[in-house]
């Protein structure tokens, strides 16, 4: 079965810091992986995607994630955080038919000024 | 905003109440996803829809609940005689599943439950 685990259930940073936030996952077959975060009292939006393309994968806001398969990781960064950063981030990896997505226990980024 | 919409947005019900929830999904997409988060966890997956087909239930979706798609459009997500267990919030998703890709999945804002 899939399955992703974050790393840290909670990371500080000083804004205009870098951001990492780690993820290593668990599938039996080539995987497609999402970062998605969620603000409070909003919907789940999806920062980025791999799906077997370039491993090296940018999303919205200054986010990118890179696939590396030889580590089973991929960790979520951004050169330097915003205030608005301030969320919650769930690692997600979905099955081999995409019938579903299997979530991450999520990080929650702190953002101080 | 063409985005998932999800009503009513909080329900306070008490136990052993009946409680429906409804999804609507961006209007061209194909699949419809039910999850449910609970405090501190993430979302997991309780069924989902391929048009107006139930393709696939979770087995945490206990005989009490029970999701209909009528027409392949909107979708309602009912539970019967609620426990306190049940207090969540219910995450609706939808997708446009084609052959080439497409599979990202949009979610709503939820619906929290919580049973008194």
């Amino acid at each position: 079965a899939q399955s992703v685990t974050q790393l840290d259930s909670h990371v500080s940073v000083s804004e205009g810091t870098p951001v990492l936030l780690r993820c290593n996952y668990s599938s039996s077959y080539s995987p497609s992986l999402f970062w998605y975060v969620q603000h409070p009292n909003k919907g789940l939006q999806l920062l980025l995607k791999y799906t077997s393309a370039a491993t090296l994968v940018k999303g919205i806001n200054g986010f990118e994630a890179e696939f590396k398969k030889s580590e089973t990781s991929f960790h979520l960064t951004k050169p330097s955080a915003h205030m608005s950063d301030a969320a919650e981030y769930f690692c997600v990896v979905s099955d081999a038919g995409f019938q579903k997505l299997v979530f991450g226990t999520g990080t929650r980024l702190l953002v101080s000024p | 905003d063409t985005g998932v919409s999800q009503d009513p947005r909080h329900k306070i019900t008490k136990r052993g109440q009946n409680v429906t929830f409804r999804c609507d999904p961006i209007s061209e997409h194909n699949r419809l996803y039910w999850y449910r988060q609970t405090l501190g966890q993430g979302p997991e997956f309780l069924t989902y829809f391929q048009n107006e087909a139930q393709l696939e239930k979770s087995r945490l979706l206990s005989d009490r609940f029970s999701a209909e798609r009528p027409k392949g459009s909107f979708s309602t997500l009912e539970i019967q005689r609620t426990e306190q267990g049940d207090s969540a919030m219910y995450l609706c998703a939808s997708s446009l599943v084609v052959s080439l890709g497409g599979y990202e999945q949009y979610f709503g804002p939820g619906t929290r439950l919580t049973v008194t």
